[in-house]
């Protein structure tokens, strides 16, 4: 699997959208970008994926660029409940194995 | 839903048990996992298993093992229990991906906090 790297930490008002990058550089052609979160106690949570178009569902949108070295994850409407962490993972899935990073911790202030 | 349950949210056991921790999903899924989750280090894979009695290596298999005898149940063994086994352990389950990034999406089940004294 792709290595990917995302910045620790960051936050965002309630109420606006949250803009979670990561950079994936040596993906490969055949990588899919994952998206997880993980609320405090709770075991991770699949947001989304995608491998070279956009995707959008009813959580949230994901934006890879087209040489798909680094993709965004967009919260449209954040709340005090997407407060977590998101892991974001490059992966062909062989034997639908995935390996989460540290992912970044999505703090949503009042 | 899927519904991957544990069979413990927190355990404390004592060095040299031996440790058993269960996992049941209820999706006829075919893949299931064994993580561990420490601060700071986020989440590392001990094992998964593709398939009923099959089982391979993770990242991190050492004092460790699984066992796979239905394919709705997957545990996690450790032999001797150690101070520096003390984690949160989280169980998932998919359904086989065949090449399909769809079939990858892994539901995880609440966590066992275990505590080895």
């Amino acid at each position: 699997d792709a290595k990917t790297t995302q910045p620790p930490s960051m936050d965002c008002a309630e109420g606006r959208a949250a803009n979670l990058p990561c950079n994936h550089s040596t993906i490969s052609g055949n990588e899919y970008v994952y998206w997880y979160r993980q609320i405090h106690s709770q075991g991770p949570q699949y947001i989304i994926h995608g491998l070279k178009n956009n995707e959008t569902n009813e959580m949230a949108s994901l934006i890879i660029t087209e040489d798909r070295k680094s993709s965004t994850l967009i919260l449209p409407h954040a709340t005090l409940r997407d407060t977590a962490v998101y892991y974001c993972i490059a992966s062909t899935g062989a034997n639908s194995k995935l390996t989460f990073g540290k992912g970044i911790t999505l703090s949503v202030r009042p | 839903d899927v519904k991957v349950t544990q069979s413990s949210r927190y355990l404390v056991k004592r060095t040299g048990e031996k440790v058993f921790l269960e996992c049941v999903q209820d999706m006829d899924h075919e893949n299931m996992f064994w993580y561990r989750q420490d601060p700071g280090l986020g989440l590392r894979l001990i094992y998964f298993s593709y398939d009923v009695k099959m089982k391979e290596k993770g990242d991190i298999p050492e004092g460790y093992s699984v066992s796979r005898e239905k394919k709705e149940r997957f545990s996690l063994i450790l032999e001797s229990a150690s101070t520096n086994q003390t984690s949160m352990y989280l169980c998932a389950s998919s359904l086989w991906g065949q090449g399909r990034g769809s079939s990858y999406e892994q539901y995880f089940g609440p966590g066992t906090r275990l505590t080895v004294t």
